[in-house]
């Protein structure tokens, strides 16, 4: 089936540093959405990116959608430890239904 | 205005068991969304409702899940005889329309468990 993959699983950063998660499907989507997740909470919405090769910012957040549209990706500049938890991309093929990555969970040490 | 809302937040079961999970979703919203999350990973699509019908139900595992959304508001997830393997959370989320293309609201999930 279709799957969208998320790497990397787990990144550690020093407060300060900066973060990207990338996110990578087989075949073209038609929509990307990124969620995060607090540790014991709920995904919340962050944005979503429809257009090939779309580009936008949220204060330090830059999300991508790749030319092909197959590939995404979110990077966070200057993490800050209010940053933390699980960082969710999904993507949207032919149909109702998101598909979610597996998440990448990004830790910072203050 | 109140978010999306379920009940119970924990249910702990008995596996062969019949469990019933409620969803309110934010008023106005015409589709709504079941997902399934295990530990470290990310939500699992269950079943969406546009309105009233189950617009796509594809991802039920099999029959012994059901949800029905009778009167285009609430819904309940509807798991007959468990097995430990449902442990997991579930979640709902609302959005003002459906296809995907819409932000979807999450409410806080009814963490199952089957013992």
């Amino acid at each position: 089936g279709q799957q969208v993959m998320q790497i990397p699983q787990y990144q550690h950063v020093q407060e300060g540093e900066d973060f990207t998660t990338y996110c990578n499907s087989s075949t073209t989507l038609s929509n990307i959405q990124w969620y995060k997740q607090r540790p014991g909470g709920h995904p919340v919405f962050l944005i979503q990116l429809v257009k090939s090769g779309e580009v936008k910012k949220q204060k330090r957040l830059t999300f991508q959608f790749g030319e092909a549209k197959k590939n995404s990706s979110l990077h966070i500049t200057a993490t800050q430890t209010t940053d933390v938890g699980t960082y969710f991309c999904a993507g949207l093929y032919a149909g109702n239904m998101l598909t979610f990555g597996g998440g990448t969970r990004l830790m910072v040490k203050p | 205005g109140a978010g999306v809302s379920q009940t119970p937040s924990n249910k702990v079961t008995e596996k062969g068991k019949y469990v019933e999970l409620r969803c309110d979703p934010i008023s106005g919203h015409t589709a709504l969304y079941w997902y399934r999350q295990s530990l470290g990973q990310g939500p699992e699509f269950l079943i969406y409702f546009q309105g009233t019908g189950a617009a796509d139900d594809s991802g039920l595992p099999n029959d012994r899940f059901f949800a029905v959304r009778p009167e285009g508001s609430v819904s309940t997830l509807k798991i007959q005889r468990t097995e430990r393997g449902d442990s997991a959370v579930y979640l709902c989320a609302s959005s003002l329309g459906g296809g995907g293309t819409y932000e979807q609201y999450f409410g806080p999930g009814t963490r199952l468990t089957v013992t």
